[in-house]
């Protein structure tokens, strides 16, 4: 059973450029959601994804949007990137079984630098 | 400001020692409370959940303790090894199903042979 899954590992963009990162819920995963993880801090939650629509947002900028598609699997994107997007980029996955909180499991991370 | 921190950033102990790594949170209406282990370089990983009707639960060398009058969560490692060394999270879920979790900063587990 394949657990979270995300692409690309590594990425280097310059200021100013686009990326998109892409998330394979663990099987029977339902809900997705995006983390931004700075160097020594703890995780800190950009949005989430349930029913292919956006449920949750956190204090990030519009510059990041995000899909859900129908097999559950999402896309971050972030645009007009800047030197302080550099971070590591998880993707945490999670079933909304009758509405009850369940384990969130998380990807290894994209980690995007910013140049 | 952060819902949720750590007591201490970085804890070390000799192999085989008990450890106990502390949280407090300051959300009361948080319900769900999770436990995980990050190495350097990787993702979170799940080591134990609880629910805020329950203070204790127990799983594979692992406990974790909720005492919601104090807004206080620790986790116990038994028998600690040199592969428990890494930056330990406590996250929060705030009183509705499927709403993000809130991450502390983390304490770094340093584990000697």
């Amino acid at each position: 059973d394949a657990g979270v899954t995300q692409s690309p590992t590594h990425l280097i963009k310059t200021r100013g450029q686009q990326v998109t990162l892409r998330c394979s819920p663990k099987s029977g995963h339902d809900t997705v959601s995006w983390y931004q993880q700075a160097l020594g801090q703890g995780p800190q939650f950009i949005f989430q994804y349930y029913e292919e629509e956006e449920r949750q947002r956190g204090n990030f900028p519009d510059r990041f949007s995000g899909h859900q598609f129908p097999n559950y699997s999402s896309e971050l994107n972030v645009n007009a990137l800047l030197l302080g997007d550099s971070a590591l980029y998880l993707c945490a996955s999670r079933l909304l079984q009758g509405l009850k909180n369940t384990e969130a499991f998380f990807g290894q991370g994209t980690r995007l630098t910013v140049v | 400001g952060e819902s949720v921190g750590l007591h201490l950033p970085t804890l070390s102990v000799q192999e085989g020692d008990n450890s106990i790594i502390n949280c407090a949170y300051s959300n009361s209406a948080s319900d769900y409370f999770i436990w995980y282990k990050q190495e350097s370089g990787k993702g979170p990983q799940f080591i134990i959940d609880i629910r805020s009707n329950m203070d204790k639960r127990q799983g594979q060398r692992v406990t974790v303790l909720l005492n919601k009058t104090v807004k206080h969560l620790s986790l116990q490692i038994a028998a600690t090894q040199p592969g428990d060394s890494a930056v330990y999270f406590c996250a929060e879920n705030m009183g509705q199903a499927g709403t993000a979790l809130i991450f502390g900063k983390g304490t770094t587990l340093s584990v000697s042979s």
